[in-house]
C-alpha cells in the first residue's frame, strides 16, 4: 500500500517548456488536490477534483491545467513554465470532505 | 473565500515547556480544523483535527481548542521535546468541505535544549 505517489521528485525546466506532474493514489479516495508550497506562504490550492472526470479551480489556478481521467490518478500540467512557478508541489487525497489529507512526498520544480 | 491567519510565524521554547500556536478563520460556515506537522524536506502529516461541534480535543501531549464565536482555534503542545521541532500548519474547511482546505502560513517551532 503506497498511499499517494508523486512523480517526478525533482525537475528543472527552462522558461516556456511544458511538463506534467503525476499523482497516483491506491486508497480508492474520491477527492484529490494539488497544492503549491512557497516559503512563508503556506500551502495554496491550485486545482482539485471531487471524483473521476471532475476538476475545479482552487486559489491559484492560473498557468496550470489538470485532468482526472482515472479515479486513482490526478495530473497537473504546466503548458508554458514561468520562473514564478518555481515551487514545491504537493498532491493530496482524502475519501470525503472533512477528513485529513494523505499527502504525497512532493515535487520540487525549478524554472530557469 | 476562506482566510486563515496563523501566529506566531516563529516560536522558540525551552525543552519541557509548553507551546501554543493560534489561528483565526473568516468563514463562519467552516466546520473542520486540522493541524499538520511538516519536518524539513518532508510531507505535511496530520497530527490532530477538530470539528465544529467539539470545543476541545486531546491526544497525549497535543490538544486543540476551538472557539466558534470568536472564530479562532489553537494548538497546544505540552512537555515539548526536540522531535517537536518542525513547521506547523493550521487549516480550515469552508462551507461543505468539498472545496479543499485553506491553510495558514505556518509556524516554525524551535525547541531549545
Amino acid at each position: 500500500n503506497a498511499g499517494v505517489t508523486q512523480t517526478p521528485k525533482f525537475r528543472v525546466l527552462k522558461t516556456g517548456q511544458s511538463m506534467t506532474l503525476l499523482c497516483a493514489q491506491d486508497m480508492n479516495h474520491e477527492y484529490m488536490y494539488w497544492y503549491r508550497q512557497d516559503p512563508g506562504m503556506g500551502l495554496r490550492l491550485i486545482h482539485y477534483s471531487v471524483g473521476e472526470g471532475t476538476t475545479a479551480k482552487g486559489e491559484v489556478p492560473d498557468g496550470y491545467n489538470v485532468s482526472r481521467l482515472k479515479k486513482q490518478n490526478f495530473l497537473l500540467g504546466l503548458e508554458s513554465a514561468a520562473p514564478s512557478q518555481t515551487s514545491v508541489y504537493f498532491c493530496a487525497s482524502n475519501p470525503q470532505p472533512r477528513l485529513g489529507y494523505t499527502f504525497g512526498s512532493g515535487t520540487r520544480l525549478t524554472v530557469v | 473565500g476562506e482566510n486563515v491567519e496563523q501566529h506566531p510565524s516563529t516560536l522558540s521554547v525551552q525543552e519541557g515547556d509548553s507551546a501554543v500556536i493560534k489561528c483565526t478563520y473568516s468563514d463562519s460556515a467552516s466546520n473542520y480544523f486540522p493541524w499538520y506537522k511538516q519536518e524539513l524536506g518532508k510531507r505535511p502529516q496530520l497530527i490532530i483535527d477538530i470539528r465544529s461541534n467539539v470545543g476541545e480535543k486531546k491526544d497525549q501531549r497535543i490538544a486543540v481548542t476551538l472557539n466558534k464565536t470568536a472564530k479562532h482555534f489553537s494548538l497546544h503542545i505540552t512537555e515539548t521535546q526536540p522531535e517537536d521541532s518542525a513547521v506547523y500548519f493550521c487549516a480550515a474547511t469552508p462551507g461543505g468541505g468539498a472545496d479543499g482546505l485553506t491553510f495558514g502560513k505556518g509556524t516554525h517551532l524551535i525547541i531549545q535544549p
